[in-house]
């Protein structure tokens, strides 16, 4: 059956430091992949995409990898700071159409 | 633009009690979509609509479940009657279909408990 898989464990770090989130997915042939973000109380919002034929994908002090062969993405937030403390989300589509498919997310806290 | 708006934020019910959840899309995008949020099994896809046409509705739990989306500006889910395992967040997100990126924006959701 299909799965997305994020760590279901919250991740916690200290400030400066990189975090970085892992989303596996399985028996999805995804044509692009997104990272939200979701703050509490809030709707998840949209921070990158990337699509089947990029390996990386960078903004600001953000980047995101895609490998299709080990069926996984890395979000990677460098420099972290207690304001990216969130919930963070993968979500796969897979072209025919605009449904996406989104993992159960996992919490980020970045500590002083 | 002022985003996807979502009502009411918060909706406390009994069971039995029919319950509707009301979104509008951003001016000018012709996707929407209803997406219910749970700790145990995340955000799950309910039913999308592409210009006020339902395309997939595999995500509807139960025929307790409805939907409809009359017009371009506004969209319905409707639940009747309530359980107690309605009880989630419920987000609805617009899109515009022919976008090549497929962002989905989305609103602020609403807080359902049925007790």
């Amino acid at each position: 059956s299909q799965k997305i898989e994020q760590n279901s464990e919250a991740l916690n770090i200290q400030e400066g430091k990189t975090a970085t989130l892992t989303c596996n997915y399985t028996n999805y042939s995804p044509a692009y992949l997104q990272w939200y973000r979701q703050d509490p109380g809030r709707g998840p919002v949209f921070l990158l995409l990337i699509r089947e034929n990029e390996k990386e994908k960078r903004k600001e002090r953000l980047k995101v990898t895609f490998d299709t062969t080990l069926k996984q993405s890395l979000f990677h937030i460098t420099a972290s700071q207690p304001a990216d403390s969130a919930t963070y989300l993968c979500a796969l589509g897979t072209g025919g159409g605009n449904k996406l498919t989104f993992g159960t997310g996992t919490q980020l806290k970045v500590e002083l | 633009d002022a985003g996807v708006i979502q009502s009411p934020r918060h909706e406390v019910t009994e069971m039995g009690q029919e319950v509707t959840l009301r979104c509008k899309p951003i001016s000018g995008h012709n996707s929407l979509f209803w997406y219910r949020q749970t700790m145990m099994r995340g955000l799950e896809l309910l039913i999308y609509f592409n210009n006020n046409v339902p395309i997939d509705d595999s995500g509807m739990p139960e025929d307790r479940f409805s939907a409809k989306m009359p017009n371009a500006s506004f969209s319905t889910l409707k639940i009747q009657p309530s359980e107690p395992r309605d009880s989630a967040v419920y987000f609805c997100a617009s899109t515009a279909v022919r976008s090549d990126k497929n962002i989905q924006y989305f609103g602020a959701g609403t807080r359902l408990s049925v007790l």
